[in-house]
């Protein structure tokens, strides 16, 4: 069965203390890979897709990469405002253009 | 751009009503997928549209729900009858041909009392 485990659930985080998120996916063929921030009461919002291994694409205080068996999205030096739920989400060749979410990791950032 | 549209924003109802949330999708955009979120399941993807034909629907729980796109500007998913199990929020998202970037509207917030 395909899957997309997040961990941790949840991370709480001073201002300027720099962490990683993990995904780690178990899906029959992956077309891509991609991460959604989620703030509370609105949608997700898209961050990056990242299709290869060894590949990293880089925002502000974020940047992404991705192996043959997971996904890290590292912050550095946070600020509060980069508190929110973020997602990642796997696109495999047999579902189309659907998506399998994984469960989100919380951060919150206090100042 | 107004983004994604979904209406109503909550929507409270008892069991056994019928419920129907409502969607716009981003204009120009060909790809319409609903989803729903919730604490113990996270956000599972219900069915999906290409130029308003259903592609894949099996993420629809039971016969209870059902999903029309009538065309290239409105969706509606309709649940008949509802159930409290049914209470989660229901996100609306788009997306351009050949793109796998979804954008998503503000969801549909739930309860089924």
């Amino acid at each position: 069965e395909d899957q997309v485990t997040q961990s941790p659930e949840a991370l709480r985080l001073q201002e300027g203390e720099s962490s990683s998120l993990n995904c780690s996916y178990t899906v029959s063929g992956l077309r891509g890979l991609f991460w959604y921030r989620q703030d509370p009461g609105k949608g997700p919002e898209f961050l990056f897709t990242l299709y290869s291994a060894g590949e990293e694409k880089e925002k502000e205080r974020l940047k992404a990469t991705l192996t043959k068996k997971e996904s890290f999205l590292h912050i550095t030096a946070p600020k509060p405002e980069d508190s929110a739920t973020y997602l990642c989400a796997v696109q495999i060749n047999q579902a189309g253009t659907a998506l399998i979410f994984g469960k989100g990791t919380t951060l919150s950032v206090s100042s | 751009d107004a983004g994604v549209i979904q209406s109503p924003r909550h929507e409270v109802t008892e069991m056994g009503q019928e419920v129907t949330l409502r969607c716009k999708p981003i204009s120009g955009h060909d790809y319409l997928f609903w989803y729903r979120q919730t604490m113990m399941r996270g956000l599972e993807l219900l069915i999906y549209f290409n130029n308003n034909v259903p592609i894949d629907d099996s993420g629809m729980p039971e016969d209870r729900f059902s999903a029309k796109m009538p065309n290239a500007s409105f969706s509606t998913l309709k649940i008949q009858p509802s159930e409290p199990r049914d209470s989660a929020v229901y996100f609306c998202a788009s997306s351009l041909p050949y793109s796998y970037e979804q954008y998503f509207g503000p969801g549909t917030r739930l309860t089924v009392t």
